[in-house]
Formats: C-alpha cells, structure tokens, sequence
C-alpha cells in the first residue's frame, strides 16, 4: 500500500465552484506537506506548503492539515478551467531520509 | 530565472543501448532527486543526493541503473542497457537542504523500442 494515498478522479466541478482534494498519509512521523500541479505533460509545479495543524490560505488556494487525522486536503476557491490539472500530494518525514513522497494525484477538470 | 534544467527533453532509443540524461540543479541547491514517472506507479524516487553524495537510491535497479553527481551543477541517471519497461518520464529535482520544497525539471521523456 502506498503511504500517500489520493482519489485518482476525474473530480469535476462547474467553473466558480470550490474544488476539494484530499490527501491522506500513513506515516506520523510526516511533518511537511506539500501541493504540487501538474499540467498534462509538463513537471510538477509547487502552489502549497504546510507544516501545521489548522489551515494556510494562498490567495483562491487553501491547504487544511489535520495530524490526528492523517489527512491534508486542497481547496480551490473560485475555480477556473485554468485550474485544471493534475493534483499531486507530497509527504516528507522529518528525522529520516527526509525525501518527499508523492501520491498518485487527483485529476481535477473543471467545466465552463 | 532560477530553473532545474534537464537534457534531453526526449529521448527514443532501441533496446539495450545506453541512455544518459542530465541535470543542472538551481545553482546553490545542494539536494538533487532522480524521480521516473508513470502512468501506472505515479512518481517513484530512483535517487537522492545531499551536498553530491548520495543518500538514497533503493528504488533504483542496481543492475541497469546508476546515478552520479560529477560536481555540484550535474547530475546524472544512466541507463544500460535500457528496456522497453524503462519507457517513462524521468524528472530531476533540486531542493536547498534537507527542509525544502523540491523543484523540477522539465522531465526527459524516453522511449525504449
């Protein structure tokens, strides 16, 4: 089993709605987050980071962690077809190997 | 504009000849990751360097792969001999130290036929 688990999608919304993505992990020892984009066939691009409890607003972007939960969610306000995309969640364990590792991602498509 | 740099962009080759792709981390990032991805497994890491040493590379095959940083502005992932199974995206990626977002390249697309 993958320690960084995501819905695979597709996860359609109507433009102007709010797209959620989940992430959940199975290590506690996680302690970064992070939120990477992916458009069809180009690299990951990082649009999150977050460290703790609660939640880290980025202009329409929001990131909710929950460590008792295990899970770390995006939220897209106002979403765009621009936003459409692959979602990727990445997890790092502090206190070893510190390499980040990555879900699957959630394909996001996001209708006028 | 600081970016990861990775050649070639693509790359198609016939079974069991040797592929190298290289890597300009963002200068002054002292951690590179070799990722491949793929539809069916997502990103795996292949290889992990801190300050050019290498940390990490058990999700790599030993026996056709190799990974090296010759100095702090080259990384690179060697294959041989390659396979059609090899056939993936492969993405390189820099960080500045061990608590660090990673940034990528723009991948090297091979095709093993």
């Amino acid at each position: 089993q993958k320690e960084v688990e995501q819905n695979s999608g597709p996860l359609s919304v109507p433009e102007g709605a709010i797209a959620s993505l989940n992430c959940t992990y199975s290590d506690r020892g996680s302690q970064s987050f992070f939120w990477y984009r992916q458009y069809s066939g180009k690299s990951p691009e990082l649009i999150m980071f977050i460290y703790s409890n609660g939640d880290k607003e980025d202009g329409r972007f929001t990131a909710q962690l929950n460590k008792a939960s295990q899970y770390v969610s995006l939220l897209i306000r106002d979403s765009q077809p621009s936003d459409s995309a692959t979602y990727l969640c990445a997890v790092r364990v502090e206190g070893g190997s510190y390499i980040p590792t990555f879900g699957r991602g959630t394909s996001l498509i996001v209708h006028p | 504009d600081a970016r990861v740099t990775q050649t070639p962009r693509h790359k198609v080759t016939e079974m069991g000849q040797e592929v190298t792709m290289r890597c300009q981390p963002i200068l002054g990032h002292n951690t590179v990751f070799w990722y491949r991805q793929t539809m069916m497994q997502g990103l795996e890491l292949l290889a992990y360097f801190r300050n050019r040493a290498p940390l990490d590379d058990s999700g790599m095959p030993k026996d056709r792969f190799s990974a090296e940083m010759p100095d702090a502005t080259l990384a690179t992932l060697k294959i041989q001999p390659s396979e059609p199974r090899d056939s993936a995206v492969y993405f390189c990626a820099s960080g500045l130290g061990r608590d660090t977002e990673a940034f990528f390249g723009q991948g090297t697309r091979l095709t093993v036929v």
